[in-house]
């Protein structure tokens, strides 16, 4: 099974900082990576497939990059909308797997 | 507009069987892959099991093997998880959700139904 490692667990940050989420495959994916953002009581939202597409409708401020095991989720400009929980998602072979979470806090 | 819905959820003792379902509305159903999700209270997502247009290919997690079963009836727009021998580790909110077209991840989720396994 292709383990994901997601960090940080946890990430302080302040309105207007840039940020960085990384998410580790245990074996190559390709590009098969998602990002989703989960609010508290909602469910998850879809931002980024295929590593570095852009869900329409989501702001542009959102980009993915990576391939094969390396990944990475930048927040160009974080907004007091983007403090909640992001997470990664391998969608290469069963059994699918997601990373841990990473919630973004306030500083 | 897509909608999913879930049901089917509750308090059940364990080692029972529950079956849940999500009817699904706004899409063309049998076009698309779809699957189950849960989350347990406080915890992160993790991913269940997951059924192709046709039934011909199916997926499930290690932690629910031999134990659920992913169906779906694309007359009635209809998917099913069906969950035996459950166990309190089950406890979660499921959510049945749509993988997206042109690779996609999943682009669309229902509300969630809560099942909760506990004597």
């Amino acid at each position: 099974d292709i383990q994901m490692t997601q960090s940080p667990s946890t990430l302080s940050a302040s309105v207007g900082d840039r940020v960085t989420i990384t998410c580790r495959a245990s074996q190559s994916i390709s590009s098969w990576l998602a990002w989703y953002q989960q609010k508290p009581g909602k469910a998850p939202k879809l931002l980024i497939y295929k590593a570095s597409s852009l869900e329409s409708g989501v702001p542009s401020r959102f980009s993915g990059s990576g391939s094969g095991t390396e990944f990475t989720l930048t927040i160009s400009s974080l907004q007091p909308d983007d403090f909640t929980t992001y997470y990664c998602q391998q969608y290469h072979s069963y059994p699918w797997t997601f990373g841990q979470g990473t919630k973004v806090e306030i500083k | 507009e897509v909608q999913l819905v879930e049901s089917g959820g509750g308090l059940v003792q364990p080692g029972r069987s529950l079956r849940l379902s999500c009817a699904a509305s706004g899409f063309t159903f049998d076009d698309y892959a779809m699957h189950w999700v849960r989350q347990a209270p406080g915890k992160g997502l993790e991913w269940v099991s997951g059924i192709n247009w046709n039934s011909g290919s199916i997926g499930q997690a290690d932690s629910v093997k031999g134990r659920f079963t992913i169906s779906r009836d694309n007359a009635k727009n209809s998917l099913y998880l069906q969950m035996n021998s459950l166990r309190a580790e089950d406890t979660a909110l499921y959510y049945c959700a749509k993988v997206g077209s042109s690779g996609r991840g999943f682009d669309d989720w229902g509300q969630g139904t809560l099942v909760t396994v506990s004597s």
